[in-house]
């Protein structure tokens, strides 16, 4: 079946450090991928988000390619800040009514 | 934002009671679904709704029912509360899931949560 498998955290970074959460998929068809985002206390928000093959999203510095030969869409984010601190969800989308999230990696930067 | 609340955001009941969340969107989006959060299972859905009076579970429906009589509000019961539903309720809206077989693009736009605690 379709899943999601998404790197275990707690991630912690110091302020500026480059930043990788790997994220793979296993799907049929032609999923849609996405990033959420979760701040503290919030419900989850979109990130960004890629529709086919080789597209790249990207939003708020942050980046994510959707890499169909290695089932991957890892995020990335070449300098992050402290207001960066947030549970960060991989999600696919097959069609009909079911979006499947990864378990979520909870990103800690420090100053 | 995405214009989406949920009531009560905390909730302390007993084992046995009742529970009924609501969740009330101004979008006019008409899909909505329930899940729940946990730690180690990311989001898990438990029912969703695809208009007024049509809705179908999800992968953690049992012990759950729900509601829509209007689209603007999607109700969850727990019909006689355990220990086991402890846990952070998110309501969601998406304006089209997409089409099966499909590029699809189903971004879902979420509330504020409920956390509910069952002593």
């Amino acid at each position: 079946g379709n899943s999601v498998t998404q790197m275990e955290g707690p991630v912690t970074l110091s302020e500026e450090a480059f930043l990788t959460i790997n994220c793979t998929y296993t799907a049929t068809g032609y999923p849609s991928l996405f990033w959420y985002v979760q701040y503290p206390g919030e419900g989850l928000q979109l990130l960004l988000k890629a529709t086919k093959a080789d597209d790249k999203g990207s939003n708020k510095g942050f980046e994510a390619t959707y890499r169909k030969e290695t089932t991957s869409f890892h995020l990335e984010k070449g300098s992050v800040q402290v207001s960066d601190s947030a549970v960060y969800f991989c999600a696919l989308f097959t069609g009909g009514f079911k979006t499947i999230f990864g378990a979520g990696t909870r990103l800690f930067v420090k100053a | 934002d995405a214009g989406i609340t949920q009531s009560p955001r905390h909730k302390v009941t007993e084992t046995g009671t009742p529970v009924t969340l609501r969740c009330h969107q101004t979008e006019n989006h008409r899909y909505m679904y329930w899940y729940r959060q946990d730690p180690g299972h990311g989001l898990r859905l438990i029912h969703y709704s695809y208009g007024v009076k049509d809705t179908d579970k999800g992968e953690v429906s049992d012990g759950y029912s729900v509601s829509r009589s209007k689209t603007e509000d999607f109700l969850l019961t727990l019909e006689s509360a355990t220990s086991s539903q402890t846990s952070v309720y998110f309501c969601a809206i998406s304006e089209t899931p997409g089409l099966a077989g499909g590029p699809g693009t189903d971004t879902q736009y979420f509330g504020p949560g409920t956390r509910l605690t069952v002593l």
